[in-house]
């Protein structure tokens, strides 16, 4: 069975601490790794979808880097703002081959930045 | 604004009532997605429609029933839950279902309690 691993599960920091959480994968036949943020009462709206190994993706001050040979993903924020407050989930391809856009989502990390 | 709404945002029903989710997109996508979220669990897939057509049926029980009348719009019929159905259902799209590097998006999910 497909596993996704994030960690920690929830993180607290203060406003301006750089933080950052993982999402772990199984490392063989890597097509893609997509990241997605859900803040509360909103919808969940991507951030990446990582290909290459060694891939970085940047969006303002997040930024996500990709290592497929070991099988995990970082996703750094820096600078943290209250804005920034919100679930991270990381997804990965369920079908063999990347043939479909069927994903296997990671119970997500909990992020909660403090004023 | 994703582009993705679904309505109800909430809605409460027994066990003996039948109920339906609806979910429009307005983003000219190809496929469409039902999820399941369930407290302290991962996102889990319950069912796709590519162009109209259901090509994933996540082993999901019959009293959930999906149509996808048109390339825009999904609903899932509610039908004798059980109060473990309670949950967030979220609906999303993506531009077509076979490839993994498309991202979804989802709407803001209906809140649903099965008393």
């Amino acid at each position: 069975i497909l596993n996704v691993e994030q960690s920690p599960q929830s993180l607290h920091v203060q406003e301006g601490d750089s933080t950052n959480f993982t999402c772990s994968f199984p490392s063989s036949n890597f097509y893609a790794l997509h990241w997605y943020r859900w803040e509360t009462a909103k919808s969940p709206e991507a951030l990446f979808v990582m290909t290459l190994n060694g891939d970085e993706k940047k969006k303002g001050r997040i930024s996500a880097t990709l290592n497929t040979k070991e099988g995990y993903s970082y996703l750094y924020i820096k600078g943290s703002q209250p804005e920034d407050s919100a679930t991270y989930l990381c997804a990965f391809p369920a079908d063999y081959g990347g043939a479909t856009n069927k994903l296997i989502f990671g119970t997500g990390t909990l992020l909660a930045v403090q004023p | 604004e994703t582009g993705v709404t679904q309505t109800p945002r909430h809605l409460v029903m027994g066990m003996t009532n039948k109920k339906s989710l609806k979910c429009e997109q307005h983003l000219g996508h190809n496929a469409m997605y039902w999820y399941k979220q369930s407290a302290k669990k991962p996102l889990e897939l319950m069912f796709v429609y590519s162009l109209e057509e259901r090509v994933e049926n996540n082993s999901v029980p019959s009293r959930f029933s999906p149509e996808c009348p048109n390339s825009s719009h999904l609903f899932l019929h509610l039908h004798t839950l059980q109060p473990e159905d309670s949950a967030l259902y979220l609906c999303a799209s993506s531009q077509d279902w076979g490839t993994i590097y498309n991202e979804q998006f989802f709407g803001p999910g209906t809140r649903l309690t099965v008393l």
